[in-house]
């Protein structure tokens, strides 16, 4: 059975820093891509960033591009997401997304985490 | 990266067929690129519908189904039941290397 457990979010002030983690089982973790997706607050769903499985493409939304830096061990089958120079309109909860498809214009998102919820807030 | 559009808010009775459409430009729904479905229930994680446009992950009911047409891509449900009332995401890969979400269809089961 697939599993995603993120983990690591809190409340950060305005410019502040936090790193949150994904770890995964289930399956055989570097042959697939991995992503974040996050929701704010009563608001619908936004890509942040992905990961290709070897971490030799990375990808990254306009919104976040410079700030946040995604990353993964897969020695350690966890993915990462380190959060930088963090705003109010970061606040929502960070889900972690297993990718799957036979190649990048068809992949699709088929498991998903619980979400950890990220609050940037002084 | 726009979001894709979708309606705010669809609804329909028991047994009966709705359609939620999911507009995007040419960019985003190129030849190549396929959106996927998300149902999402309140405070829960998103779940995958529907992949590759017109796909269905084992699990998932065959009253769910996707079409492409143009600029528009759509998810059908025959045959309503009260468990879908959910929220409804479409995406799509768009070429930039990136993903862009639809903004999101509000179902309500009456």
């Amino acid at each position: 059975e697939v599993q995603l457990l993120e983990s690591g979010g809190g409340l950060v002030q305005p410019g502040g820093s936090l790193r949150l983690s994904c770890a995964a089982s289930g399956f055989t973790f570097r042959n697939f891509a991995m992503s974040w997706v996050r929701q704010a607050p009563g608001k619908g769903l936004e890509w942040v960033s992905g990961i290709s499985g070897y971490s030799d493409y990375t990808y990254y939304a306009d919104s976040v591009k410079g700030r946040f830096t995604i990353s993964r061990d897969n020695s350690k089958n966890t993915l990462y997401l380190q959060l930088n120079s963090l705003r109010d309109e970061d606040t929502a909860v960070y889900y972690c997304a297993k990718f799957d498809g036979a190649r990048i214009q068809l992949w699709s998102f088929d498991y998903w985490g619980q979400g950890t919820l990220v609050t940037v807030s002084s | 990266q726009s979001a894709l559009t979708q309606p705010a808010s669809v609804s329909g009775s028991p047994g009966q067929s709705i359609t939620i459409s999911c507009t995007g430009t040419s960019s985003d729904f190129g030849s190549n690129n396929l959106v996927s479905w998300y149902q999402q229930y309140p405070g829960k994680a998103p779940k995958v519908m529907i992949y590759e446009g017109s796909k269905r992950p084992s699990g998932v009911s065959n009253r769910f189904s996707g079409s492409k047409s143009g600029n528009t891509a759509s998810l059908t449900i025959s045959g309503l039941q009260a468990e879908d009332e959910a929220d409804y995401y479409c995406c799509s890969y768009v070429n930039s290397d990136t993903w862009v979400f639809g903004g999101g269809t509000k179902l309500t089961v009456l």
